[in-house]
């Protein structure tokens, strides 16, 4: 049973800071990993995919990936109010025709 | 571009009854996904079409049937709903098996 576990939250941070969601998942062999947000009543966009270990950044984001460890990281700099959302980790498993398994989220709330 | 389109948005009904949701992508992506979301519980896996022509089980399969009409569309079929199957369900679809997933806006469904 592939899993993804993330911590549900709410993760607090001031407007400004940097907050830092974590993600671990159990199948050693996955491939693929993906960061959605999700805000309260709406569907789940795509914010970044990542493959290969080590850094990724695009804008604001960094995700991080440590195969080894099996752990990816999502890093949001500068955080704005307009960033509370809930985050969703994904991954795509190691056989070949594997489907995302998704985490259960993390709430990110930033306050003014 | 629509991205992907599902309907209804809402729906009520009762104990028994059957329904049909109903989706479609214009992105000309090979792979469709149905997803319910309840709350504590994530996203889940109840069917996809990894193809044209092809549908295969998710994790929560039971009480429910997909058709793939083409590559647009792929809809999702309860027959005798249950007040177990009241939640949010979205479509999503990627370009092949297991890439990026696009999601639909969501369909909320109440089961008296």
């Amino acid at each position: 049973q592939k899993e993804v576990e993330q911590n549900s939250g709410p993760l607090s941070v001031p407007e400004g800071a940097i907050a830092s969601l974590n993600c671990t998942y159990s199948d050693r062999g996955s491939q693929s990993f993906f960061w959605y947000r999700q805000y309260s009543g709406k569907s789940p966009e795509l914010i970044m995919s990542i493959y290969s270990n080590g850094d990724k950044e695009d804008g604001r984001f960094t995700a991080q990936l440590n195969k080894a460890s099996q752990y990816v990281s999502l890093l949001i700099r500068d955080s704005q109010p307009s960033d509370s959302a809930t985050y969703l980790c994904a991954v795509k498993g190691g056989r070949g025709y594997s489907t995302l398994t998704f985490g259960k989220g993390t709430m990110l709330l930033v306050s003014p | 571009n629509a991205g992907v389109t599902q309907t209804p948005k809402f729906q009520v009904l009762k104990t028994g009854q059957s329904m049909t949701l109903q989706c479609a992508q214009d992105m000309n992506h090979n792979s469709m996904y149905w997803y319910r979301q309840d709350p504590g519980m994530g996203l889940r896996l109840i069917y996809y079409s990894a193809s044209e022509g092809t549908t295969d089980k998710g994790e929560v399969p039971n009480g429910y049937n997909v058709s793939r009409l083409n590559k647009r569309e792929f809809s999702l079929r309860l027959e005798s709903a249950a007040p177990s199957q009241t939640s949010v369900y979205f479509c999503a679809s990627s370009m092949d098996h297991g890439e990026t997933q696009y999601f639909g806006p969501g369909t909320r469904l109440l089961v008296l």
